[in-house]
C-alpha cells in the first residue's frame, strides 16, 4: 500500500542553521506530495507541495522537490528561525492522504 | 483560503457515555472528509473516509459501531464516539477536499482538531 517514510526526531538546532528533514514514499501510482506544519494543540497547516515529478513546492523560506527516481521529498530551510519550531509531516495522496510519523522541530535562540 | 471548522475543541465525558465531533467546511463544498486520529507525540491514523450521502469506508482495525461517521450534507460531516472509554482519549481530527478544485491528488484542509478526554 502508500506510505511515507520521514526522518525520525526530534531535530534541534540553532537559529539560523540549515534544516533538512528527509521524507521517502512507496505509492502505486502517481501520488501528490505535501508537507504540513503542526503547532502544539493545533490541527495541521498546509506547508507545500508537489503535484508531479520534478516539481519543487516551496513557501515561507522551506522547499521540497518531488524526485521520483529517488522516491523522496525532502524538506529544507536555509536558515531557520525560532518561530519554525513546530511538528513537520510529510504526506502523499491517491484519493486518501497518508502521513510520515512527523519530526519535530525545535529552533533555539 | 479553505476553512474547516471542529466543534469542540475540547470535550471531557465520562465512560460510558457518547461524544460527537462536528466537521465542517465553511467556505466550501466537500463530497469527502476525512478523519484521523493522533496520539501524543505520534503521526495522524486515518480512520476513515465520510463520503456525503453514502456510508463512511473504514480503515482495517477501527471499529464502525464505535466510531460512528455521518455525512449528511456537503459541509458538514460528525464523528460520534460510542460508549466511550479512557483508550478512547485522543487527539481527532477532520479534514475535506473542495468538491470544486478536488481530483483525488489534490490538497485536504484540516480542522484545528478536537481533544477528548474520558474519565
Amino acid at each position: 500500500g502508500n506510505s511515507v517514510t520521514q526522518m525520525e526526531g526530534p531535530v534541534t538546532l540553532s537559529e539560523e542553521a540549515f534544516l533538512t528533514i528527509n521524507c521517502t514514499y512507496t505509492a502505486t501510482g502517481y501520488p501528490s506530495l505535501f508537507w504540513y506544519v503542526q503547532y502544539p494543540g493545533e490541527g495541521l497547516q498546509l506547508l507545500l507541495k508537489a503535484t508531479k515529478a520534478d516539481d519543487k513546492g516551496s513557501n515561507k523560506g522551506f522547499e521540497a522537490t518531488y524526485r521520483k527516481e529517488t522516491t523522496s521529498f525532502h524538506l529544507e530551510k536555509g536558515s531557520v528561525q525560532v518561530s519554525d519550531s513546530a511538528v513537520y509531516f510529510c504526506a502523499l495522496t491517491i484519493n486518501d492522504m497518508r502521513f510520515g510519523a512527523g519530526t519535530r522541530l525545535t529552533v533555539k535562540p | 483560503g479553505a476553512v474547516v471548522s471542529q466543534h469542540p475543541s475540547w470535550v471531557i465525558c465520562k465512560s460510558g457515555t457518547s461524544v460527537k465531533i462536528e466537521c465542517r467546511s465553511l467556505d466550501f463544498q466537500a463530497t469527502t472528509m476525512f478523519w484521523y486520529r493522533q496520539f501524543p507525540k505520534q503521526s495522524l491514523m486515518l480512520m476513515a473516509t465520510s463520503n456525503e450521502g453514502s456510508k463512511a469506508t473504514y480503515e482495517q482495525g477501527v471499529e464502525k459501531d464505535k466510531f460512528l461517521i455521518n455525512h449528511a450534507s456537503l459541509t458538514l460531516s460528525t464523528l460520534t464516539v460510542t460508549s466511550a472509554h479512557p483508550e478512547d482519549s485522543s487527539f481527532y481530527i477532520c479534514s475535506a477536499r473542495d468538491i470544486i478544485t478536488a481530483t483525488q491528488n489534490t490538497e485536504a484542509f484540516f480542522g484545528q482538531g478536537t481533544r477528548l478526554t474520558v474519565v
